[in-house]
């Protein structure tokens, strides 16, 4: 049971533009999201995070939005730039279980084009 | 400052050696995590220690052994391990209950290929 998917694979998006990259989670109890991104061979970096109690959090041209009634939740990278080509993972957990276990989506591989 | 740090970055090893890996972190996080991903799969968690302690094992068969000598230090212990076993091995650490959020951090993984 996948209970966090990321259910584009790829997307490709000139430079300057605006990326949107999606995730759809289906366990209620998840109260902290993540995205991180991944070069190849290389271990993710964090980007940004939101809590369950905003449903926006920004950080320079990394914006999440979370909609809590719909489980989805949203990176923007905007303007966009080709150093921004790599895998992105969105993650989930639930901070009051006390597990520090994360839930990660399969990826959405961005191809940003010069 | 929110590095870890991983060694060996490659390792090739066959089906009899014993190998370690190591991480390492100076934020003075008390959770310390080991992960492993395949290509083109999202990271599969296999240990958790929290405060030291094995906390989470993720049914992760005994041929891969955690140990965490102190707060800074996370260790892999590998043998007999199998070619399918092949893959990149991630370390990440958080603070655990940081204000009611848990940010981990990577390391830059350590490619790990089984002959």
């Amino acid at each position: 049971d996948q209970q966090v998917k990321q259910n584009s694979p790829s997307l490709s998006v000139q430079e300057g533009r605006i990326s949107i990259l999606n995730c759809d989670y289906t366990n209620s109890m998840f109260d902290y999201f993540l995205w991180y991104k991944k070069y190849p061979a290389e271990g993710p970096t964090f980007l940004i995070s939101i809590s369950s109690i905003k449903d926006k959090n920004e950080d320079g041209r990394f914006t999440v939005f979370l909609n809590k009634s719909a489980k989805h939740l949203s990176l923007h990278i905007v303007p966009s730039q080709p150093g921004d080509s790599a895998v992105y993972f969105c993650a989930a957990t639930p901070t009051t279980s006390g597990t520090y276990k994360y839930i990660f989506g399969t990826g959405t591989r961005l191809k940003v084009l010069a | 400052d929110t590095e870890v740090t991983q060694t060996p970055k490659h390792l090739v090893m066959g089906m009899t050696n014993k190998k370690s890996l190591k991480c390492e972190q100076h934020m003075g996080h008390r959770a310390m995590y080991w992960y492993k991903q395949k290509a083109k799969k999202p990271p599969e968690l296999m240990f958790v220690y929290s405060y030291e302690k094995l906390s989470i094992n993720e049914s992760v068969p005994s041929r891969f052994s955690p140990e965490c000598p102190n707060s800074s230090l996370l260790n892999l212990h590998l043998h007999a391990l199998q070619p399918e076993d092949s893959a990149l091995y991630l370390c990440a650490s958080s603070q655990p209950g940081a204000g009611g959020t848990d940010t981990q951090y990577f390391g830059p993984g350590t490619r790990l290929t089984v002959l």
